[in-house]
């Protein structure tokens, strides 16, 4: 199975703030990365697909990039709504696992 | 408007059963590959199951499931499920439902059922 990791754990940042989240892969997944955005007792929202293409619907402060095992997710410029827990997954090959979560506090 | 809804959850003892449901709405739902998601209490997302679109039914299972969880779907119907037999503790968890796009993403979900099994 490919494991993916996630880093930091835990991210505490103040609205205007930029933030980077990293995501590695066990092994390499090419652009098969997607991020998703979780909020407290909701269903996961995805914000970006094969690694750097936003989601319809998404803000553009939202951006991702890598390829291979070395995946970023940035905001640019925090909100208030942005606070939430993220989550990288692969689907280059099933199980398709997921990160442990970062969860980005105020 | 999309939908994805979930049913079925509930408590359930050790080693006991459970079917769940997701009935799915406005969308094709007979071409999307369709999965199971679940997120244990206060934890992150695990990948189940998944089954492929059509009638041609490739299932794919997380290897932690040990054969104990089957999934299915009626097109005709427009819903998926999951039997998930010889539940344990650890099971416990909300399961959502999601399709999979050509491009391998999960984009859209349900809202999930939260399976308890304690005694």
């Amino acid at each position: 199975d490919i494991q993916m990791t996630q880093s930091p754990s835990s991210l505490s940042a103040s609205v205007g703030d930029r933030v980077t989240i990293t995501c590695r892969a066990s092994q390499s997944i090419n652009t098969y990365l997607n991020w998703y955005q979780q909020k407290p007792g909701k269903a996961p929202k995805l914000l970006i697909y094969v690694a750097s293409t936003l989601q319809s619907g998404v803000p553009s402060r939202f951006s991702g990039s890598g390829s291979g095992t070395d995946f970023t997710l940035t905001v640019s410029s925090l909100q208030p709504d942005d606070f939430a827990t993220y989550y990288c997954q692969q689907s280059y090959s099933t199980p398709y696992t997921f990160g442990q979560g970062t969860r980005l506090e105020i | 408007e999309m939908q994805l809804v979930e049913s079925g959850g509930g408590l359930v003892t050790p080693g006991g059963s459970l079917r769940l449901s997701c009935v799915a709405s406005g969308f094709s739902f007979i071409t999307y590959n369709m999965n199971w998601v679940r997120q244990p209490p206060g934890k992150g997302l695990e990948w189940v199951s998944s089954i492929s679109s059509g009638d041609n039914n490739f299932v794919n299972y997380a290897d932690s499931l040990e054969g104990r969880f089957t999934v299915s779907r009626d097109n005709a119907k427009n819903s998926l499920f999951l039997q998930m037999n010889d539940l344990r503790a650890d099971d416990t968890a909300v399961y959502f439902c999601a399709r999979l796009t050509a491009k391998l993403n999960f984009d859209f979900w349900g809202q999930g059922t939260l399976v308890t099994v304690s005694s």
